[in-house]
């Protein structure tokens, strides 16, 4: 079974300009999230997705940043315009419906740094 | 708001010396604790999931433990294949039915 996989492992780009990260779950996992990793901090919830509505987007930073996944397969995050302060580690995790509060699974995660 | 905190924040063991990691956490409501693993490059992998005080979880070298207060991760003779950072999450009542609070993580080496 595919894990979860996300596109590109690495962006780097200058303030202001656009970046759009992709997340493919876990074949089947209604449930998908994604969560930021600031260097030297730990790892924060950015917002949950079930399906293709969002059920939960408390932890998105501000409106520079947009969530979609369009028919409930892959996601994307798209930060426009990027500040410096949004570098980090972006990771996605899928979990199926039920899971109820069992694990989730994780991508590898996009390294993006702002320059 | 839910808070984690695990400490040490890193460690260094020699080969076959057994150590504890320690998950301090406050959370409205316990509807999960986790722990996962992390390699350099790589997502949090998951071990375990405990649900309430007195639970115990064990795989291969690794004993999850839980009280009210905090969670134990003990690692039994360890091997330097188990170096790596391991992640304490919880899961509680309040905000979002799914949201998880993560701490920093300890970094584990094992020397060998």
């Amino acid at each position: 079974e595919a894990g979860v996989t996300q596109f590109p492992s690495h962006s780097v780009i200058e303030k202001g300009q656009t970046v759009t990260l992709r997340c493919d779950p876990i074949s089947g996992h209604d449930n998908l999230y994604w969560y930021r990793r600031v260097m030297g901090k730990e790892i924060k919830f950015l917002l949950h997705f079930v399906k293709e509505s969002k059920q939960d987007e408390s932890g998105m930073p501000n409106n520079r940043f947009l969530a979609e996944r369009t028919g409930g397969t892959y996601s994307t995050l798209k930060v426009q315009p990027a500040e410096l302060e949004d570098s980090g580690v972006y990771f996605c995790a899928s979990s199926p419906r039920l899971a109820g509060d069992n694990e989730q699974f994780f991508g590898p995660g996009t390294r993006l740094t702002v320059l | 708001e839910d808070q984690v905190t695990q400490s040490p924040e890193a460690l260094r063991l020699q080969e076959g010396e057994s150590s504890s990691l320690n998950c301090s956490y406050t959370v409205s409501g316990l509807r999960g604790l986790f722990w996962y693993r992390q390699d350099p490059g790589k997502g949090p992998e998951f071990l375990f999931t405990l649900y309430s005080a007195g639970e115990e979880k064990e795989k291969e070298r690794l004993k999850a433990t839980l009280t009210k207060k905090e969670s134990f991760l003990h690692i039994t003779a360890p091997k330097p294949e188990d170096s790596a950072t391991y992640l304490c999450a919880v899961r509680g009542h309040s905000g979002g039915y799914q949201k998880v609070t993560f701490g920093i993580g300890t970094k584990l080496q094992v020397i060998p």
